[in-house]
């Protein structure tokens, strides 16, 4: 089983366009995570979630919308999409609230393409 | 603000070479740091840590790490470098003062030449 699937793993859509990813895990762990990676292999941090709570939001645009239903899943839904949205985006989890000693379990990343 | 640098976009080494993948930090207080590869086309996977203790850490797939304190260094090793460790290196922190996201460093690209 995989530990953070994500879905879908290839979003190709035009500009303007509405389009959701979705991320389980099967990890029992409680935070979960959405990570931008782009062109140039940057990773930077979007959004964090702890028990259905949001513990992070990083300056990211608010077509960006978070939503977790349970602790196992976090959705992201991005609104009228624009060429800069592309990039690879991950979804990661961990289970050490705010110890910062747990690592990161990445998912395998869905990659954005908006033409 | 807490954050690593990995001053070399990429590494080239031969087989059977040992390799060293660089990473220095910044941060205040304790240091939580963390190396990750990515293979192409997939995500990113954890290796190791660095969280207290012994300043040589172990790892997966024959990893190792030194901590260095006085230097703020935080070094990828390997002994025996294989062919199918080319891939992206990311070291990474943990802030845990502002809200414990992980923060990665730009990454390195090794190479390693049969």
């Amino acid at each position: 089983d995989t530990a953070v699937s994500q879905t879908p793993k290839y979003l190709v859509t035009q500009m303007g366009n509405d389009k959701s990813i979705k991320c389980e895990q099967n990890l029992g762990h409680d935070t979960m995570y959405w990570y931008k990676q782009d062109s140039k292999k940057f990773l930077k941090i979007m959004f964090s979630y702890n028990n259905k709570e949001l513990i992070i939001n990083e300056t990211v645009p608010n077509r960006f919308s978070p939503k977790s239903p349970d602790k196992a899943h976090l959705n992201l839904h991005i609104n009228s999409l624009e060429l800069g949205d592309s990039a690879v985006y991950f979804c990661a989890s961990s289970q050490d609230s705010g110890s910062g000693t747990g690592e990161l379990f990445f998912g395998e990343g869905s990659r954005l393409t908006v033409l | 603000a807490q954050s690593v640098a990995q001053p070399e976009d990429q590494v080239n080494v031969a087989e059977g070479n040992p390799l060293t993948v660089k990473c220095t930090y910044s941060v205040s207080g304790n240091p939580y740091l963390f190396w990750y590869v990515q293979y192409p086309n997939r995500g990113l996977q954890f290796l190791l840590k660095y969280i207290t203790g012994d300043n040589l850490v172990k790892g997966s797939y024959g990893f190792e790490a030194e901590f260095n304190k006085s230097q703020t260094s935080f070094h990828l090793k390997k002994p025996s470098a294989l062919v199918s460790d080319s891939a992206l290196y990311f070291c990474a922190v943990r802030d845990i003062y502002n809200t414990d996201k992980l923060i990665f460093g730009t990454g390195t690209r090794l190479q390693v030449f049969p």
